[in-house]
């Protein structure tokens, strides 16, 4: 079956330094491929997106490269700011069925 | 965009009561809503998908007759909590497609904290 794996924080940076969070996939097809944030205390906003191989999802700085030789989605920004503080989450979508979730990376910045 | 709301956005009740949840799309109409559970560690469950007019199709271990789910117009599901416990108290959260497809991505209501004393 399909399945997200990111990696487990929590992450913790320094205002300004540059953040990787890892996330591979495992499906059958084609899937999209999706981030999702969650600030505490609200629900998941859709971050950035790619839906084919060599897509490159970005928004606020975020990016994410749709790599399908390394079954791979991993999320960077150059220089993470205090308001980048939250719960990032990736996701898979194949088919008409619901999103497969990773487990989430908790990402602390401090000033 | 897509807006998806949800109400309460927390409740608090006693044990053996039940809860209603109400999600709605705002601006666009959802064959199809998901609703979700978050634990505390924040890993998301679904619970089971909602189709309007028809019955819910529920996940593997999620009791049907503690979790109604009715999705009764084109922009309303709602999620019961049949007489809740503790072990109930969680965030809910509710989603839906704008489109069909796996290029559509979900938009979510901003959850409920649930807590059962």
């Amino acid at each position: 079956g399909n399945s997200v794996t990111q990696m487990e924080g929590p992450v913790t940076l320094s205002e300004e330094a540059f953040l990787t969070i890892n996330c591979t996939y495992t499906a059958t097809g084609y899937p999209s491929l999706f981030w999702y944030v969650q600030y505490p205390g609200e629900g998941l906003q859709l971050l950035l997106k790619a839906t084919k191989a060599d897509d490159k999802g970005s928004n606020k700085g975020f990016e994410a490269t749709y790599r399908k030789e390394t079954t791979s989605f991993h999320l960077e920004k150059g220089s993470v700011q205090v308001s980048d503080s939250a719960v990032y989450f990736c996701a898979l979508s194949s088919g008409n069925t619901p999103l497969v979730f990773g487990k989430g990376t908790r990402l602390s910045v401090i000033a | 965009g897509a807006v998806v709301s949800q109400h309460p956005s927390w409740v608090i009740c006693k044990s053996g009561t039940s809860v209603k949840i109400e999600c709605r799309s705002l601006d666009f109409q959802a064959t199809t809503m998901f609703w979700y559970r978050q634990f505390p560690k924040q890993s998301l469950m679904l619970m089971a998908t909602s189709n309007e007019g028809s019955k819910a199709t529920y996940e593997q271990g999620v009791e049907k007759d503690k979790f109604l789910i009715n999705h009764a117009s084109l922009t309303l599901s709602t999620l019961t909590v049949t007489s809740a416990h503790p072990e109930d108290s969680s965030f809910y959260i509710c989603s839906a497609r704008v489109l069909t497809g796996k290029d559509s991505p979900l938009h979510f209501g901003n959850g409920t904290r649930l807590t059962v004393t």
